[in-house]
C-alpha cells in the first residue's frame, strides 16, 4: 500500500538559507500534519491542512511557510534558518472523514550548520 | 486543549516479562487515543488506537491498551517483551470531534528490553 512520502530525506544547510520540505500523502487522504523532531525530543506541531486550505497552526516560527497543492502534496518553506532549526521534519496524513490514524513519513532530517 | 503526559522518561524490562508504558490524557470532548513506535532515525509507526467500544484494544506486535475513562489513562502493555520491542513509544490524542484538531504528543518513553 502506498504510505507517506518525503523528500528530500536529509537535508544540510548554512544558517540564513532556505529549504523547501516536501510531502506527498497517501492517496485520498484529506489531511496533512507537518511535525518538528528535535533531538531527543516529542514531535511538535507545525501546521495542518485540510483539503488544501490551511486548518491549524501550531508553533510554526513566522520564518517558516507551508502550503497544500491541487495534488495535494504539501511543502514547508523554511527561510533564514537557524541552527535551532535543524531536526526530524515529519509529515502525516489521514483521512479525516473515515476518522483514521495519521500516517507519517519516513521524515526529513534538516541540519543547519 | 489536549494534553498528553507519559510520567515515565524510561522503562526497563527483561525479556518475556511483561511490560507497561504509562500514559495520561486530557481533552475537553471526546478522546480518540494512539499509540505510536519509533526506531531511530525513523518515521513513527501506528501500534494502535482507541475510538469507542472495548476498553482494552489490540494492536501490531502484540501490543494491547487499556481505555480507562475514569483515571483518564491509557497504558500501553505487551505481555512477554521482546528485545526488538526496544524503542521509544508516544502517547498521542486529538479530540474526537472537535473539527480537524492535530495530533498531540507525549514526550515519549524509552523502552529498554534485556536479555
Amino acid at each position: 500500500a502506498a504510505g507517506v512520502i518525503q523528500s528530500p530525506r536529509h537535508l544540510i544547510k548554512e544558517k540564513r538559507e532556505t529549504a523547501t520540505l516536501k510531502c506527498y500523502p497517501i492517496p485520498r487522504h484529506d489531511t496533512v500534519y507537518w511535525y518538528q523532531q528535535g533531538p531527543g525530543q516529542d514531535p511538535q506541531f507545525l501546521i495542518s491542512f485540510y483539503e488544501k486550505m490551511q486548518s491549524d497552526k501550531g508553533s510554526i516560527p513566522d520564518r517558516f511557510s507551508a502550503q497544500q497543492f491541487s495534488d495535494y502534496h504539501s511543502e514547508l518553506n523554511m527561510s533564514s534558518l537557524e541552527l535551532g532549526d535543524s531536526a526530524l521534519y515529519f509529515c502525516a496524513s489521514l483521512d479525516r472523514g473515515k476518522n483514521t490514524e495519521a500516517f507519517f513519513g519516513q521524515g526529513t532530517r534538516l541540519t543547519v550548520v | 486543549a489536549q494534553s498528553v503526559a507519559q510520567p515515565e522518561d524510561q522503562v526497563k524490562v527483561a525479556e518475556g516479562n511483561p511490560l507497561t508504558v504509562k500514559c495520561t490524557y486530557s481533552v475537553s470532548g471526546n478522546p480518540y487515543l494512539f499509540w505510536y513506535v519509533q526506531y531511530p532515525n525513523r518515521g513513527l509507526q501506528f501500534l494502535l488506537k482507541y475510538i469507542t467500544g472495548d476498553n482494552l484494544v489490540k494492536g501490531s506486535y502484540g501490543f494491547e491498551a487499556e481505555f480507562n475513562k475514569s483515571q483518564t489513562s491509557f497504558h500501553l502493555k505487551k505481555p512477554s517483551a521482546l528485545v526488538s520491542d526496544s524503542a521509544l513509544y508516544f502517547c498521542a490524542v486529538r479530540d474526537l470531534y472537535s473539527g480537524n484538531t492535530p495530533l498531540v504528543f507525549g514526550k515519549g518513553t524509552r523502552l529498554s528490553v534485556i536479555a
